[in-house]
Protein backbone atom coordinates (compact mmCIF):
# COMPACT_ATOMS: atom_id res chain seq x y z
CA UNK A 1 0.00 0.00 0.00
CA UNK A 2 2.70 2.24 -0.60
CA UNK A 3 0.47 5.08 -2.58
CA UNK A 4 3.08 7.91 -3.09
CA UNK A 5 5.98 7.83 -1.81
CA UNK A 6 8.46 10.86 -2.00
CA UNK A 7 12.34 11.06 -1.26
CA UNK A 8 13.63 12.70 0.52
CA UNK A 9 11.74 13.61 3.61
CA UNK A 10 13.96 16.14 4.80
CA UNK A 11 16.77 18.26 2.87
CA UNK A 12 18.70 21.13 3.89
CA UNK A 13 20.56 23.23 1.17
CA UNK A 14 22.55 26.11 0.44
CA UNK A 15 22.08 28.56 -1.76
CA UNK A 16 22.77 28.53 -5.61
CA UNK A 17 23.16 24.63 -4.53
CA UNK A 18 20.60 21.80 -6.80
CA UNK A 19 18.14 19.95 -6.17
CA UNK A 20 16.06 16.74 -7.62
CA UNK A 21 13.26 15.64 -5.72
CA UNK A 22 11.68 12.50 -6.32
CA UNK A 23 7.92 11.13 -6.56
CA UNK A 24 6.75 8.27 -7.69
CA UNK A 25 3.34 6.33 -7.29
CA UNK A 26 2.18 2.55 -8.03
CA UNK A 27 -1.60 3.29 -8.29
CA UNK A 28 -1.01 3.19 -12.47
CA UNK A 29 -2.35 6.82 -12.47
CA UNK A 30 -2.18 9.00 -15.64
CA UNK A 31 -1.81 12.41 -13.60
CA UNK A 32 1.05 13.42 -11.87
CA UNK A 33 1.10 17.00 -9.77
CA UNK A 34 4.00 19.00 -7.68
CA UNK A 35 2.74 21.40 -4.93
CA UNK A 36 4.45 23.71 -2.56
CA UNK A 37 2.85 24.41 0.84
CA UNK A 38 3.78 27.51 2.74
CA UNK A 39 2.30 28.88 6.21
CA UNK A 40 -1.58 30.10 5.62
CA UNK A 41 -1.56 29.76 1.78
CA UNK A 42 -2.65 26.26 1.03
CA UNK A 43 -1.13 24.23 -1.46
CA UNK A 44 0.10 26.37 -4.64
CA UNK A 45 0.45 24.21 -7.71
CA UNK A 46 3.81 24.40 -9.30
CA UNK A 47 3.59 22.05 -12.62
CA UNK A 48 1.56 18.81 -13.42
CA UNK A 49 1.49 16.10 -15.49
CA UNK A 50 -1.54 15.33 -17.14
CA UNK A 51 -0.22 11.93 -18.64
CA UNK A 52 2.69 10.37 -19.58
CA UNK A 53 5.01 12.41 -21.87
CA UNK A 54 3.46 16.32 -21.21
CA UNK A 55 4.30 18.32 -18.77
CA UNK A 56 2.70 21.97 -18.14
CA UNK A 57 3.45 25.17 -15.58
CA UNK A 58 0.82 25.42 -12.60
CA UNK A 59 0.53 28.87 -10.57
CA UNK A 60 4.20 28.86 -8.79
CA UNK A 61 6.41 27.50 -11.46
CA UNK A 62 8.91 29.93 -11.51
CA UNK A 63 12.65 28.67 -10.56
CA UNK A 64 11.73 24.79 -11.00
CA UNK A 65 12.08 22.60 -13.90
CA UNK A 66 10.05 19.08 -13.71
CA UNK A 67 10.54 15.36 -15.97
CA UNK A 68 8.16 13.24 -16.37
CA UNK A 69 10.26 10.07 -16.41
CA UNK A 70 7.79 7.08 -17.06
CA UNK A 71 3.97 6.80 -15.89
CA UNK A 72 5.25 6.02 -12.26
CA UNK A 73 7.73 8.68 -11.89
CA UNK A 74 7.86 12.65 -11.73
CA UNK A 75 10.52 14.44 -10.43
CA UNK A 76 11.04 17.92 -9.23
CA UNK A 77 14.20 20.29 -9.88
CA UNK A 78 15.21 23.65 -8.42
CA UNK A 79 18.42 24.14 -10.72
CA UNK A 80 19.65 27.16 -8.09
CA UNK A 81 17.89 27.03 -5.01
CA UNK A 82 16.72 30.64 -3.67
CA UNK A 83 15.90 30.63 0.17
CA UNK A 84 11.95 31.68 -1.19
CA UNK A 85 12.03 28.12 -2.07
CA UNK A 86 12.19 27.12 1.68
CA UNK A 87 8.93 25.09 1.80
CA UNK A 88 7.25 21.54 2.08
CA UNK A 89 7.05 20.23 -1.22
CA UNK A 90 3.95 17.75 -1.87
CA UNK A 91 3.43 15.16 -4.91
CA UNK A 92 -0.05 13.91 -6.08
CA UNK A 93 -1.41 11.31 -8.27
CA UNK A 94 -4.58 11.11 -10.33
CA UNK A 95 -6.24 8.18 -12.37
CA UNK A 96 -7.71 9.88 -15.55
CA UNK A 97 -11.07 9.12 -14.96
CA UNK A 98 -13.49 11.12 -14.34
CA UNK A 99 -14.54 12.34 -10.46
CA UNK A 100 -11.45 10.73 -9.21
CA UNK A 101 -9.71 13.12 -6.36
CA UNK A 102 -5.45 13.47 -6.45
CA UNK A 103 -4.21 10.96 -3.71
CA UNK A 104 -0.92 13.01 -1.81
CA UNK A 105 2.36 11.75 -0.64
CA UNK A 106 4.10 12.59 2.83
CA UNK A 107 6.12 15.47 1.77
CA UNK A 108 9.98 16.85 1.51
CA UNK A 109 10.58 19.51 3.87
CA UNK A 110 13.38 21.64 2.41
CA UNK A 111 15.13 24.70 3.47
CA UNK A 112 17.93 26.66 1.77
CA UNK A 113 20.17 28.65 3.80
CA UNK B 1 -5.91 33.82 -10.38
CA UNK B 2 -8.94 31.66 -8.89
CA UNK B 3 -8.84 32.48 -5.11
CA UNK B 4 -10.02 30.38 -2.39
CA UNK B 5 -11.09 32.00 1.02
CA UNK B 6 -10.88 29.55 3.26
CA UNK B 7 -12.38 30.29 7.23
CA UNK B 8 -11.69 30.80 9.95
CA UNK B 9 -8.14 29.94 9.77
CA UNK B 10 -8.14 28.41 13.21
CA UNK B 11 -9.97 27.37 16.06
CA UNK B 12 -10.09 25.37 19.35
CA UNK B 13 -12.35 22.48 20.08
CA UNK B 14 -13.82 20.93 23.25
CA UNK B 15 -14.08 17.10 22.83
CA UNK B 16 -18.12 16.50 22.35
CA UNK B 17 -18.35 20.04 19.94
CA UNK B 18 -19.91 20.40 16.91
CA UNK B 19 -17.35 22.35 14.27
CA UNK B 20 -18.03 24.12 11.28
CA UNK B 21 -15.56 25.91 8.40
CA UNK B 22 -16.66 26.71 4.63
CA UNK B 23 -15.07 28.08 1.97
CA UNK B 24 -16.37 30.69 -0.58
CA UNK B 25 -14.88 31.11 -3.89
CA UNK B 26 -15.07 34.18 -6.72
CA UNK B 27 -15.56 31.87 -9.53
CA UNK B 28 -17.79 28.67 -10.16
CA UNK B 29 -16.37 25.11 -9.51
CA UNK B 30 -17.49 21.97 -10.46
CA UNK B 31 -16.32 19.52 -8.13
CA UNK B 32 -15.72 20.34 -4.24
CA UNK B 33 -13.07 18.25 -2.21
CA UNK B 34 -11.81 18.43 1.72
CA UNK B 35 -8.81 16.92 2.98
CA UNK B 36 -7.21 16.50 6.37
CA UNK B 37 -3.73 17.21 7.17
CA UNK B 38 -1.86 15.76 10.06
CA UNK B 39 1.27 17.28 11.20
CA UNK B 40 3.97 15.52 8.95
CA UNK B 41 1.84 13.89 6.54
CA UNK B 42 0.19 14.78 3.59
CA UNK B 43 -3.62 15.56 2.76
CA UNK B 44 -5.94 12.76 2.78
CA UNK B 45 -9.17 12.73 1.11
CA UNK B 46 -11.69 13.24 3.34
CA UNK B 47 -15.24 13.89 0.97
CA UNK B 48 -15.71 14.93 -2.67
CA UNK B 49 -18.44 16.59 -3.84
CA UNK B 50 -19.33 16.94 -7.64
CA UNK B 51 -23.30 18.08 -7.92
CA UNK B 52 -24.13 22.15 -6.46
CA UNK B 53 -26.38 20.81 -3.79
CA UNK B 54 -25.15 17.94 -2.63
CA UNK B 55 -24.65 17.18 0.83
CA UNK B 56 -22.44 13.88 1.72
CA UNK B 57 -21.48 12.43 4.81
CA UNK B 58 -18.20 10.44 6.33
CA UNK B 59 -19.38 9.29 9.50
CA UNK B 60 -18.82 12.66 11.55
CA UNK B 61 -18.20 14.83 8.83
CA UNK B 62 -20.80 16.15 6.68
CA UNK B 63 -19.97 18.57 3.29
CA UNK B 64 -21.82 20.40 0.98
CA UNK B 65 -21.63 22.28 -2.40
CA UNK B 66 -22.93 25.39 -2.35
CA UNK B 67 -26.06 26.03 -4.89
CA UNK B 68 -24.49 29.07 -6.48
CA UNK B 69 -20.94 26.14 -7.04
CA UNK B 70 -19.44 28.87 -5.10
CA UNK B 71 -18.95 28.07 -1.55
CA UNK B 72 -18.72 24.52 0.52
CA UNK B 73 -19.10 23.68 4.20
CA UNK B 74 -17.79 21.11 5.98
CA UNK B 75 -19.29 20.11 9.87
CA UNK B 76 -17.26 17.50 12.12
CA UNK B 77 -19.97 16.65 14.80
CA UNK B 78 -18.93 15.79 18.05
CA UNK B 79 -15.97 16.29 17.91
CA UNK B 80 -12.58 14.21 19.39
CA UNK B 81 -9.03 14.54 19.90
CA UNK B 82 -8.11 12.76 16.75
CA UNK B 83 -10.27 15.95 14.85
CA UNK B 84 -7.17 18.26 15.22
CA UNK B 85 -4.89 18.79 12.34
CA UNK B 86 -5.34 21.19 9.48
CA UNK B 87 -8.26 20.92 7.18
CA UNK B 88 -8.15 22.04 3.53
CA UNK B 89 -11.09 22.82 0.91
CA UNK B 90 -10.24 22.27 -2.87
CA UNK B 91 -12.08 23.24 -5.72
CA UNK B 92 -11.68 21.88 -9.52
CA UNK B 93 -13.34 24.53 -12.40
CA UNK B 94 -11.24 22.68 -15.68
CA UNK B 95 -12.00 19.83 -17.46
CA UNK B 96 -10.29 16.72 -17.84
CA UNK B 97 -8.30 17.99 -20.80
CA UNK B 98 -6.85 20.88 -18.56
CA UNK B 99 -5.08 18.17 -16.18
CA UNK B 100 -7.79 18.37 -13.08
CA UNK B 101 -5.74 21.28 -11.57
CA UNK B 102 -7.37 21.94 -7.76
CA UNK B 103 -7.00 25.08 -6.11
CA UNK B 104 -6.63 25.30 -2.43
CA UNK B 105 -8.19 27.28 0.42
CA UNK B 106 -5.43 28.68 3.04
CA UNK B 107 -6.47 25.82 5.45
CA UNK B 108 -8.25 25.85 8.72
CA UNK B 109 -6.12 24.63 11.73
CA UNK B 110 -8.02 22.89 14.39
CA UNK B 111 -6.56 22.93 17.97
CA UNK B 112 -7.89 21.46 21.11
CA UNK B 113 -9.02 24.01 24.16
CA UNK B 114 -6.45 23.93 26.51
Amino acid sequence: NAGVTQTPKFQVLKTGQSMTLQCAQDMNHNSMYWYRQDPGMGLRLIYYSASEGTTDKGEVPNGYNVSRLNKREFSLRLESAAPSQTSVYFCASRTGRANQPQHFGDGTRLSIL
Amino acid sequence: GQQLNQSPQSMFIQEGEDVSMNCTSSSIFNTWLWYKQDPGEGPVLLIALYKAGELTSNGRLTAQFGITRKDSFLNISASIPSDVGIYFCAGRSGMEAAGNKLTFGGGTRVLVKP
